[in-house]
């Protein structure tokens, strides 16, 4: 069983499309992030949700936008590609009671290629 | 801000040689830290954890120990195989609350290659 998935596993596309990534979980868990990491394996976090509440928000050109239908799923919508938006996006949970010290889970990760 | 630094990589071992992996951090207060490991073509996942100084983790036959004196949290294997050939990821999370809550600033990643 997999716990944390996201669809597509590569997405390849345009400059100027939008395109959205899909994150489901599993385990129950309340807490969903999206993370981005570069060329150079550098992962940064981009945002976290809340049993559906916005949590995190980092410093994220505001053509991204995240959306949690439910706490088992997040979702990342990204207007107007770039060619700089070309990264592995991955998708994580954690069971949201203590953030300080839970695990993160994460998926296999979402390849962003813009041409 | 927060903020993780390791070891600079690619590092390449022998099987059965010793691994260390250093990572020093700059925050406020006692976070937590983290070692995530991530393999190749798939997501991390959690190595080890220690969320108090002093505390030791350790899983797979890898430890660290948190120093909070010397803000570290060094990675260790006394043997290393092929199979742990992966990128390494030190990490923190803020223990105090606010909107910082839960979000892991992690370092830049340190690649190990572990030859037979």
């Amino acid at each position: 069983d997999t716990a944390v998935s996201q669809t597509p596993k590569y997405l390849v596309t345009q400059m100027g499309n939008d395109k959205s990534i899909k994150c489901e979980q599993n385990l129950g868990h309340d807490t969903m992030y999206w993370y981005k990491q570069d060329s150079k394996k550098f992962l940064k976090i981009m945002f976290s949700y809340n049993n559906k509440e916005l949590i995190i928000n980092e410093t994220v050109p505001n053509r991204f936008s995240p959306k949690s239908p439910d706490k088992a799923h997040l979702n990342l919508h990204i207007n107007s590609l770039e060619l700089g938006d070309s990264a592995v996006y991955f998708c994580a949970s954690s069971l949201g009671q203590q953030p300080s010290t839970d695990t993160q889970y994460f998926g296999p990760g979402t390849r962003l290629t813009v041409l | 801000g927060d903020s993780v630094t390791q070891m600079e990589g690619p590092v390449t071992l022998s099987e059965e040689a010793f691994l260390t992996i250093n990572c020093t951090y700059t925050a406020t207060g006692y976070p937590s830290l983290f070692w995530y490991v991530q393999y190749p073509g798939e997501g991390l996942q959690l190595l080890l954890k220690a969320t108090k100084a002093d505390d030791k983790g350790s899983n797979k036959g890898f430890e660290a120990t948190y120093r909070k004196e010397t803000t570290s949290f060094h990675l260790e294997k006394g043997s290393v195989q092929v199979s742990d050939s992966a990128v390494y990821f030190c990490a923190l999370s803020p223990n105090a609350g606010g909107t910082s809550y839960g979000k892991l600033t992690f370092g830049q990643g340190t690649i190990l290659t572990v030859h037979p």
